[in-house]
């Protein structure tokens, strides 16, 4: 699986959107990019999951670059239940069960 | 879905003791998941099965761990004569079948070593 990199915090107004960026420019063509997320003391809970292009669930909406070489995850409305580690994987899809967290994103949200 | 139950939640062991945990994964999901995660890091894979075999071990899981799942249901983890480095959250993950990026994880349980 590729690796990824990802700012190790950010803060975000409650209200606002928050954007969090990930970068994966070893991707490769059939990998996928996964976000979750962490709240304190949960398991990580599966956000939202795309290959090249943009999604958008309840949750989040996902871009990903042209180049597939990064991706950001969009909260639109940040609220301060959204205050968690959230973590970009990258995974080939095929035969592969497992996920590969990296350290993640601390992002709190400021009331 | 009542979601993936684990037990116990916490559990303090004295080194070189033996210790279970019990996953309880969301009913008609046939893939279950084991991971470990250690303060500021994101969960490292143990192992996972499909139903009832495991089909993939990590490095990371030495041969004082041991899992099973034996009617394709709730899973066990044991780990046997801990040491103080096996001090983690162990979580454990379920998916349907042909959606392994969906994970749902359950609260995990944390095993402190002294």
């Amino acid at each position: 699986d590729a690796k990824t990199t990802q700012p190790p915090s950010m803060d975000c107004a409650e209200g606002r959107a928050a954007n969090l960026p990930c970068n994966h420019s070893t991707i490769s063509g059939n990998e996928y990019v996964y976000w979750y997320r962490q709240i304190h003391s949960q398991g990580p809970q599966y956000i939202i999951h795309g290959l090249k292009n943009n999604e958008t669930n309840e949750m989040a909406s996902l871009i990903i670059t042209e180049d597939r070489k990064s991706s950001t995850l969009i909260l639109p409305h940040a609220t301060l239940r959204d205050t968690a580690v959230y973590y970009c994987i990258v995974r080939d899809s095929f035969g592969n069960e497992k996920l590969t967290f990296g350290t993640g994103t601390r992002l709190t949200i400021i009331p | 879905d009542t979601g993936v139950s684990q037990d116990p939640r916490h559990k303090i062991t004295k080194r070189g003791q033996n210790v279970t945990f019990r996953c309880d994964p969301i009913s008609e999901h046939n893939r279950l998941y084991w991971y470990r995660q250690t303060l500021g890091q994101g969960p490292e894979f143990l192992t996972y099965f499909q139903n009832e075999a495991q089909l993939e071990k990590s490095r990371l899981l030495s041969d004082r761990f041991s899992a099973e799942r034996p009617k394709g249901s709730f899973s066990t983890l044991e780990i046997q004569r801990t040491e103080q480095g096996d001090s983690a959250m162990y979580l454990c993950a379920s998916s349907r079948n042909g959606k392994a990026y969906e994970q749902y994880f359950g609260p995990g349980t944390r095993l402190t070593v002294t």
